[in-house]
């Protein structure tokens, strides 16, 4: 098994430029969620899915969209890049959502963006 | 809103020291609580899971333990190798089933 998988791994791009984060996971999970990690702050939750065709908002879901499509994949779509959202992201998957019995989550070896 | 501290910030020891890493959080209504290790430019491995019925976790030589009145867990690393230095990641996670971090422990081990 890959795992978690995400491409780019590093990305510039222009204040105003859209892009898309790709993130894929072979463990057959349901659960998939973005995180974005900024320097001296912990991971914050940006958007999660607990299956295709579901997503739902985490904390910091401005400037993101993500649609799930597949099981598989799990995209984040940035619509209009600000240097605020210069940040190492990473992607994770899980059986089930954090909290429900001994689930873990396994990550991806993330994105770094930088915004200028 | 759940809040994550983890002390110390940083730590530089050298090899062969036992070390413990501390995680106080401010709401005790957890359904669990997860170690991480992050390399450097690298994503987080699970090291340790505690359900919030448990007290402890043991795998190799560490020890993760959860007292969830107080708020608090430790991590414990026996016998500290050069190969476990890393930044150390506590998260908490709640009946919104969205974990919250901490900022990580960043761990240096001198041969």
């Amino acid at each position: 098994n890959a795992g978690v998988t995400q491409t780019p791994k590093f990305q510039v791009l222009k204040t105003g430029q859209s892009m898309t984060l790709q993130c894929a996971q072979d463990m057959n999970h349901e659960y998939m969620s973005w995180y974005r990690q900024d320097p001296g702050m912990g991971l914050r939750l940006i958007h999660y899915s607990v299956g295709a065709g579901i997503t739902d908002q985490g904390e910091v879901p401005n400037g993101y969209n993500v649609s799930r499509s597949t099981t598989e994949d799990f995209p984040l779509r940035l619509l209009s890049a600000a240097p605020s959202q210069t940040s190492v992201y990473f992607c994770a998957s899980s059986r089930q959502p954090p909290g429900l019995e001994q689930e873990t989550q396994y990550f991806g070896p993330g994105t770094r963006l930088l915004v200028l | 809103k759940q809040e994550v501290t983890q002390i110390p910030a940083a730590l530089s020891v050298p090899e062969g020291e036992n070390l413990v890493l501390n995680c106080s959080f401010t709401d005790s209504a957890i359904y669990n609580l997860q170690w991480f290790r992050q390399d450097p430019g690298k994503g987080l491995t699970s090291l340790l899971l505690i359900q919030s019925s448990q007290r402890e976790q043991t795998s190799g030589r560490l020890n993760a333990s959860l007292d969830k009145s107080s708020g608090r867990s430790t991590l414990y690393i026996a016998a500290s190798q050069p190969g476990d230095s890393a930044t150390y990641l506590c998260a908490v996670t709640g009946g919104s089933y969205i974990p919250t971090f901490g900022r990580g422990t960043s761990l240096i081990v001198h041969p």
